[in-house]
């Protein structure tokens, strides 16, 4: 079945430090591949998606993009702030099929320190 | 456009009750999700409805079921609660049209604790 697998956590950085966060995928076909955030208290919101092979997804300085070859995904920014502490999911949709279910991996804490 | 809601925002039970969460989807969104996040965890897939029916479902057992409505509010409803059953439950609202799903957007979930 499909399946998602982040870098455990937690990662602790300074700010305006490098991040990447790394994921990697299990699924048949060319899903549709997410980076969510949640942060303290809330529900998760779409931070950044790519839908085909090399497409790169970004915003708000965070960027990821989409290797088929190495079924990778990985998270980065340039230069985190103390804003950006939270937890980011990485997430599959697959293409096709009945439904559009998000298979999740288990979530990478952020913590930046000023 | 208003965004996704849940009610309540947290809830206690004891295990053997049966509770019922609630979701008020984005006008116009044709398709709710229901996921589980289990503390430290990734949410999981519990099931999804499309215009009022149920249109896949997770490794769930029976005993979590759902409904949803005309009027873009729905119900996730869990018997005979047991202690793993603690979590915090989601539900997302998307446009999903024939030959394409669209971005899914979630609530602020629901925090159910069962003792």
């Amino acid at each position: 079945g499909d399946s998602v697998t982040q870098m455990e956590g937690p990662v602790t950085l300074s700010e305006e430090a490098f991040l990447t966060i790394n994921c990697t995928y299990t699924a048949t076909g060319y899903p549709s591949l997410f980076w969510y955030v949640q942060y303290p208290g809330e529900g998760l919101q779409l931070l950044l998606k790519a839908t085909k092979a090399d497409d790169k997804g970004s915003n708000k300085g965070f960027e990821a993009t989409y290797r088929k070859e190495t079924t990778s995904f990985h998270l980065e920014k340039g230069s985190v702030q103390v804003s950006d502490s939270a937890v980011y999911f990485c997430a599959l949709r697959r293409s096709g099929g009945s439904n559009y279910k998000l298979t999740f991996g288990k979530g990478t804490l952020l913590t930046v320190n000023p | 456009e208003t965004g996704v809601t849940q009610s309540p925002t947290h809830l206690i039970k004891t295990r053997g009750q049966q509770v019922t969460l609630r979701c008020s989807s984005q006008s116009g969104h044709n398709t709710v999700s229901w996921y589980q996040q289990a503390l430290g965890q990734g949410p999981q897939f519990i099931f999804q409805y499309y215009r009022e029916e149920e249109n896949g479902r997770g490794n769930f057992p029976p005993r979590f079921s759902g409904l949803q409505f005309p009027n873009y509010t729905s119900e996730l409803n869990v018997n005979a609660l047991e202690l793993d059953d603690s979590a915090l439950y989601l539900c997302a609202s998307s446009l999903d049209l024939a030959g394409g799903g669209y971005e899914q957007y979630f609530g602020p979930g629901t925090r159910l604790t069962v003792t």
